[in-house]
């Protein structure tokens, strides 16, 4: 089954305690991508990557890092998480990116509580 | 930031009325416009994939049509039916093709 998915679902933790949630998608797709949700707005992205070892800045990347060393998995790390880094996060691949037919396809989500 | 931007946030209807929202964004640098359902507790999924001025698209009840020129497109839900309850999101891509920027959505419900 074509899927993308993300752990873990759900996390609580404290200010400063580095985390990561994972990305893999099955589908072969070149770009990849992470975005927060947050009442109120829109779904705003973080980082994305067009290809492996090639990642770029979203509209919010302030205190996240990403890496993309293999086709199928793209991590999203916090190195020392904020309270204001508490958020619903989604990642999403696509074919190609937004060029052609592109849509993407979303993981389940990741529920993140900073304290 | 890029600003995308939908109306109206949150509609309720009855069962059987016919629907349409709008999504607004740039017209300059435009590429493509994406359309989203994204049901309660699961992911968003893509409806259209939108490239040309004048575009329209067609999914069963729900169509989409796209002018680049004035920088909308609008959604149109034919006879709502309950399980078309969902927030709809649109997606501008700009020329790049790498960036996709989302607007907050219209939250639809449809009343039995």
């Amino acid at each position: 089954e074509a899927q993308v998915t993300q752990n873990p679902r759900y996390l609580i933790t404290v200010t400063g305690k580095k985390l990561t949630v994972t990305c893999s998608q099955n589908m072969n797709h070149e770009y990849m991508s992470w975005y927060r949700q947050d009442p109120g707005l829109g779904l705003r992205q973080i980082y994305y990557s067009m290809n492996v070892e090639v990642t770029d800045k979203g509209d919010v990347p302030e205190g996240y890092k990403v890496s993309r060393k293999e086709k199928r998995n793209f991590p999203l790390i916090l190195e020392s998480p904020s309270p204001n880094q508490t958020s619903l996060y989604f990642c999403a691949s696509s074919l190609i990116g937004g060029f052609g037919t592109g849509e993407l396809f979303f993981g389940e989500g990741s529920r993140l509580t900073v304290l | 930031i890029l600003n995308v931007e939908q109306s109206p946030q949150s509609l309720h209807v009855q069962e059987g009325d016919s629907t349409n929202f709008t999504c607004s964004f740039p017209s300059s640098n435009f590429y493509a416009l994406h359309w989203y359902r994204w049901e309660t507790a699961k992911s968003p999924e893509a409806l259209f994939v939108m490239t040309l001025n004048g575009d329209e698209k067609k999914k069963g009840r729900i169509s989409a049509t796209l002018n680049t020129k004035e920088g909308y497109s609008y959604l149109y839900i034919k006879g709502s039916q309950p399980e078309d309850s969902a927030t709809y999101l649109c997606a501008f891509i700009r020329d790049t093709g790498n960036q996709f920027y989302f607007g907050t959505g219209t939250s639809l419900t449809v009343i039995p």
